[in-house]
């Protein structure tokens, strides 16, 4: 079985803080994505990355960067984080060409006061 | 471009009744279309895919979903409803570009509800 997790289930974290949120995979899949969860707004993709140091910008970029370092690990950074960021966020992967589905994280919800 | 809709953001039923969970695509190409569910809390968990071959997909927990080119649907139906299924429940297709990355395109979800 595909397993990816995320390094924290729950995470409070103050305005202005850099945030660090981790997912690792164990299917040797070449791309990983980060997404967003919001009520009424669905899943937004922020990032993606298709090989180690490779990365593209997803839809909503904006505030977030990313570091892929080794294969299996794809971090998402918050450089400052905001009250807007606030959000539930889920890490995926999935393998190429990319006709097979992604498989997720277990999520992590995180809040900015 | 592709894209995806989710008819009905809400759906209640019955425990042991049809669930039916509607979904429509936008695709130029064949498309490659999945359906996850997310229970409250959890990361979204793969209950089906289709990928070209048998129009009828059976998935996981007791779902499946046929694929109708003629009316670009890809529906989720189970025939008798369990408590345990309420959740949201997300269509989505994969996006093609530059790259072979399996981008997908996720509808905004459905929320099924199941009375007792």
């Amino acid at each position: 079985d595909v397993k990816v997790t995320q390094s924290s289930r729950y995470l409070v974290k103050r305005t202005g803080e850099k945030v660090f949120l981790e997912c690792v995979q164990d299917m040797d899949h070449e791309n990983m994505f980060w997404y967003r969860q919001d009520p009424g707004l669905g899943l937004r993709l922020i990032y993606f990355s298709y090989d180690v140091k490779m990365k593209e910008k997803g839809d909503i970029p904006e505030g977030y960067s990313v570091s892929r370092e080794k294969k299996e690990r794809f971090s998402l950074i918050l450089e400052s984080a905001s009250t807007n960021q606030t959000s539930m966020y889920l890490c995926a992967s999935s393998s190429t060409p990319g006709t097979g589905p992604q498989y997720f994280g277990p999520g992590t919800r995180l809040l900015v006061l | 471009a592709q894209s995806v809709t989710q008819l009905g953001s809400h759906v209640s039923v019955s425990e042991g009744a049809l669930v039916l969970l509607r979904c429509n695509y936008s695709s130029s190409v064949p498309p490659y279309l999945f359906w996850y569910v997310q229970y409250p809390n959890q990361g979204l968990q793969l209950l089906l895919k289709y990928t070209s071959a048998a129009t009828l997909v059976k998935g996981i927990n007791g779902f499946e979903a046929e694929f109708k080119k003629s009316e670009t649907s890809f529906h989720l139906t189970k025939p008798s409803a369990h408590m345990s299924d309420a959740a949201e429940y997300f269509c989505a297709v994969r996006t093609y570009g530059s790259s072979n990355t399996g981008k997908l395109i996720f509808g905004q979800g459905t929320t099924l509800q199941v009375k007792p």
